[in-house]
């Protein structure tokens, strides 16, 4: 089965500084990829996904994520984040085919200093 | 228009009651899912249904019953309410493609706390 980490439980910035957030999953075979965001109160946004091609994916609000195979990692920049970027960011991974499930990592907490 | 939506948003109860969450998706969608968020924001899957048949039952007591009338719609039942019911559940729904590509969409959320 599939599992994914967020290695950062908590990230606290000012605003206009770069933002990178780090996903890792298991997983020995081709994985559909996402990036949720889930604002205070809020239900679960999609912010970007990979399935396949150029491994840089461009999502809404200037978010950007980077699929590295070799490192199974999938993280999550911004260049200059904002106030209104405070919220909780969950990673999570999906295989392509048979019933599999979608896997969550356990999300961070992003908090933006104005 | 909403996507994918639940009913109701808040529910209060308490310990021992029965109580209903209903969701409907507009997306054409043929796969939908219920999700359990606790206080510490994990997410994590407890059913999924597609075209009304079960295809996911996660680790779950077996007070919990999901009902799928028609593919666009999804609720569930819980029994017998306990303390640590108190959650947030999400409804989501999908379409998977012939290669595979596949993106969940969310509900906003039903906050159950039981008294």
């Amino acid at each position: 089965a599939q599992s994914v980490s967020q290695h950062n439980h908590h990230v606290i910035l000012s605003e206009a500084a770069s933002l990178e957030l780090g996903c890792n999953y298991s997983y020995g075979g081709t994985v559909n990829l996402f990036w949720y965001v889930q604002y205070p109160g809020q239900h679960l946004q999609l912010l970007l996904k990979y399935f396949s091609g150029d491994p840089l994916v461009k999502g809404i609000k200037g978010f950007e994520a980077e699929f590295i195979k070799s490192k199974f990692s999938f993280n999550l920049r911004k260049p200059s984040v904002q106030w209104s970027d405070t919220a909780e960011y969950f990673c999570a991974v999906l295989p392509p085919f048979g019933n599999e499930k979608l896997t969550f990592g356990t999300g961070t907490r992003l908090t933006i200093i104005p | 228009d909403t996507a994918v939506s639940q009913t109701p948003k808040y529910l209060v109860t308490q310990m021992g009651n029965d109580k209903s969450i209903k969701c409907e998706q507009n997306l054409g969608h043929d796969t939908m899912y219920w999700y359990k968020q606790d206080s510490k924001k994990f997410l994590k899957i407890m059913f999924s249904y597609n075209n009304k048949e079960l295809i996911i039952n996660e680790t779950v007591p077996n007070r919990f019953s999901p009902k799928s009338p028609d593919k666009a719609h999804l609720n569930l039942h819980i029994n017998s309410l306990e303390l640590g019911d108190s959650a947030v559940y999400f409804c989501a729904s999908s379409q998977r493609t012939s290669g595979g590509q596949e993106t969940q969409y969310f509900g906003p959320g039903t906050r159950l706390l039981v008294l």
